[in-house]
């Protein structure tokens, strides 16, 4: 069965530190899809990235950088320099070829202090 | 401005009523998509809706019905037969196939009077 676990629940940090966000997924699928999706209070569901899994290339947009490794099944997530306004709930998904379906991870609560 | 428009934002539900949250998109997109999150829990899929008159159960669609008469709309029924429907919940959308990526709507979190 296909998995996604984010084991950390919450994370409190002070502003400007860094902090990674983990994310391990189980699948016998050679192909499949990554995704990070950010929830502020607002409950709205933003989009941050997806991957597909013959893509390893790790990616980096402005504070935020996510590491793909298909050898340990992890797609973890680095907001460098955190600020006040990163403070959320942040998700990891999957999607699969076979289903089209996303499969959530329980959520990471993400606190930056000032 | 193109995007995933959920209302009500709040909505409250008596005992033995069916109630309909409502989903508009103005992207285009093919595919939508009804979850539901419960508090410090993930999403879990209701229902999905590939096309037009079509739409496929989700991992918890007992006591939920939908529709999809036009694109750009998917509504969603909470029944009374959904005995627990206190949780919030979030329409999306994704351009093509299935396998496009979902973008949320802000919304509705419904409470059991």
């Amino acid at each position: 069965a296909q998995k996604v676990t984010q084991a950390q629940t919450e994370i409190s940090v002070v502003e400007k530190e860094d902090v990674t966000l983990d994310c391990v997924y189980e699948t016998r699928d050679t192909t499949y899809y990554l995704f990070w999706y950010k929830q502020p209070p607002s409950g709205e569901l933003v989009f941050l990235i997806r991957r597909n899994s013959f893509d390893e290339q790790n990616e980096i947009s402005g504070r935020y950088s996510w590491n793909f490794q298909k050898s340990t099944s992890s797609f973890n997530f680095t907001i460098t320099a955190s600020q006040v306004v990163d403070s959320a709930v942040y998700f990891c998904a999957f999607g699969s070829g076979n289903t089209g379906k996303l499969i959530f991870g329980q959520g990471t609560t993400l606190q930056v202090k000032p | 401005d193109g995007g995933i428009t959920q209302s009500p934002k709040y909505l409250f539900r008596k005992e033995g009523q069916n109630v309909t949250l409502s989903c508009e998109q103005n992207l285009n997109h093919d595919a939508m998509y009804w979850y539901r999150q419960d508090p410090g829990q993930g999403l879990r899929l209701i229902y999905y809706s590939q096309i037009v008159n079509d739409f496929q159960k989700g991992d918890i669609a007992e006591g939920y019905s939908v529709s999809r008469e036009k694109k750009e709309s998917f509504p969603l029924t909470v029944t009374s037969a959904q005995k627990n429907p206190t949780a919030f919940y979030l329409c999306a959308s994704s351009i093509g196939d299935l396998l496009g990526t979902q973008y949320f709507g802000p919304g509705t979190r419904l409470l059991v009077l």
